[in-house]
């Protein structure tokens, strides 16, 4: 079945650095969504891609959709301690069905 | 505040027993969602209703099950309860019922079995 892998599992920064966490799937999606769910909280949607290639970004947050829509990846530049959490993306394909990854969780010392 | 109401907030129970979860979703959604999130899990899909139609269905044991009333709000059973079932459950809420919309996290009910 569809399967969506995220790594890393666990990232820990200066407060200042980047940060990037890589998603891919075993199958060609659709569209791919990312989440962010602070400690504690609940999944905040945070921006969803569609097209093959496609780039946003919201701030200090770029999001990215692989060419050949399989995979994609968020970076955030010079991470400040409010963007602790941890970070999912979810894809579907056509299952119908929006495949979450297992998260990366993200600490930032200050 | 996402708009989307669960209760309760925390359940605790025996294994063996039964619970009953509710969701209401946020005004105008038509699709609600159902899911689990373990500490070693991430987020699993459970299952997805849209205008009280079950329209997908994820890794949903046989011991759960769950509906939407035409109110929209939506109920999660799960019988049965054996220790592993305790986890954090997220109701979600999306305004269609395709892949494609974004969708808005209750607060969750925390179960644990004892």
């Amino acid at each position: 079945g569809q399967q969506v892998m995220q790594i890393p599992q666990y990232q820990h920064v200066q407060e200042g650095e980047d940060f990037t966490t890589y998603c891919n799937s075993s199958t060609t999606l659709s569209n791919i969504q990312w989440y962010k769910q602070r400690p504690g909280g609940h999944p905040v949607f945070l921006i969803q891609l569609v097209k093959s290639g496609e780039v946003k970004k919201q701030k200090r947050l770029t999001f990215q959709f692989g060419e050949a829509k399989k995979n994609s990846s968020l970076h955030i530049t010079a991470t400040q301690t409010t963007d602790v959490g941890t970070y999912f993306c979810a894809g579907s394909s056509n299952t119908g069905k929006l495949i979450f990854g297992q998260g990366t969780t993200l600490q930032v010392k200050p | 505040d996402s708009g989307v109401t669960q209760t309760p907030k925390h359940l605790i129970t025996a294994t063996g027993q039964r619970v009953t979860l509710r969701c209401s979703p946020r005004s105008g959604d038509l699709s609600v969602y159902w899911y689990q999130q373990s500490l070693d899990q991430g987020l699993q899909f459970l299952i997805q209703y849209y205008n009280g139609e079950e329209r997908a269905k994820g890794n949903i044991l046989e011991r759960f099950s769950a509906q939407q009333f035409p109110d929209l709000h939506s109920e999660l059973n799960l019988s049965s309860l054996e220790l592993g079932d305790s986890a954090l459950y997220f109701c979600a809420s999306s305004t269609g019922g395709g892949h494609n919309y974004e969708q808005y996290f209750g607060p969750g009910t925390r179960l644990t079995v004892t």
